[in-house]
C-alpha cells in the first residue's frame, strides 16, 4: 500500500543554519505531496504542496521538490529560525479514488537553537 | 472566518465506556474528514464524508463510527473505548472530497485519555 518514510527526528540547527528534512515516498500512479507543520500547542498547518512531478513548492522560505525518479520530497529552508522549531510531517494524497485521505510520515521534530 | 472547529478540546473517559466528539467545518467546506494521532506518531486515516455520504474508511474496528449532519458538521463516535484509544483526534475540512488537490484545513484537535 502507499507510504511516506521521513528521516527520524530530532533535528537540532543553530539558528542560521541550512535544514533538509528527507522524505520519500510508495504509491501507485501519481499522488500529490505535501509537507504540514505542527507548532507546539497548535494544529497542523499546510506548509506547502506540490501535485505533480518537477512541481517546486515553497512557503515561508521553505521549499521541495516533487521527484518522481527518486520518489522523494525532501524538505529545504537556507537559513532556519528558533520559530521554525515544530514537528514537520510528510504526506501523500492519492489523485485518484472515492476520497482524498491523507497518508502521513511519522513527522521530524525540530529545535532551532539562538 | 472560522476555521475547522473540535469540541471538547479534553476529554477523559474510562475503559468501556463510549465517546463522542464533534467538529464544524469552514463555512462553505462540505467535506470532513477524521484522524488519530497517537503521540509521537503521524495522523491515521479514519473516515472521510462529503454530502453526508461515506467516501472512505481506514483500518479501524466497527467501534468507531462517524455521521455528518445537513449543515456539514460531524461526529466521530467510539464505542468500548480502550486505553490504546488515547490519542489526538483531528479533524479537517475541505472544499470537496475529490479532485486532483482539495487542501485540507484542520482543526485543532481534541484529546483523548482513556484511563
Amino acid at each position: 500500500g502507499d507510504s511516506v518514510t521521513q528521516m527520524e527526528g530530532p533535528v537540532t540547527l543553530s539558528e542560521e543554519a541550512f535544514l533538509t528534512i528527507n522524505c520519500t515516498y510508495t504509491a501507485t500512479g501519481y499522488p500529490s505531496l505535501f509537507w504540514y507543520v505542527q507548532y507546539p500547542g497548535e494544529g497542523l498547518q499546510l506548509l506547502l504542496k506540490a501535485t505533480k512531478a518537477d512541481d517546486k513548492g515553497s512557503n515561508k522560505g521553505f521549499e521541495a521538490t516533487y521527484r518522481k525518479e527518486t520518489t522523494s520530497f525532501h524538505l529545504e529552508k537556507g537559513s532556519v529560525q528558533v520559530s521554525d522549531s515544530a514537528v514537520y510531517f510528510c504526506a501523500l494524497s492519492r489523485n485518484a479514488g472515492n476520497n482524498r485521505k491523507l497518508i502521513w510520515g511519522l513527522g521530524t521534530s525540530l529545535a532551532v537553537n539562538p | 472566518d472560522a476555521g475547522v472547529t473540535q469540541s471538547p478540546t479534553h476529554l477523559i473517559k474510562t475503559r468501556g465506556q463510549q465517546v463522542t466528539l464533534r467538529c464544524s467545518p469552514i463555512s462553505g467546506h462540505k467535506s470532513v474528514s477524521w484522524y488519530q494521532q497517537v503521540l509521537g506518531q503521524g495522523p491515521q486515516f479514519i473516515f472521510q464524508y462529503y454530502e453526508k455520504e461515506e467516501r472512505g474508511r481506514g483500518n479501524f474496528p466497527d467501534r468507531f463510527s462517524a455521521r455528518q449532519f445537513p449543515n456539514y458538521s460531524s461526529e466521530l463516535n467510539v464505542n468500548a473505548l480502550l486505553l490504546g484509544d488515547s490519542a489526538l483526534y483531528l479533524c479537517a475540512s475541505s472544499l470537496i472530497a475529490t479532485g486532483v488537490y482539495n487542501e485540507q484545513f484542520f482543526g485543532p484537535g481534541t484529546r483523548l485519555t482513556v484511563l
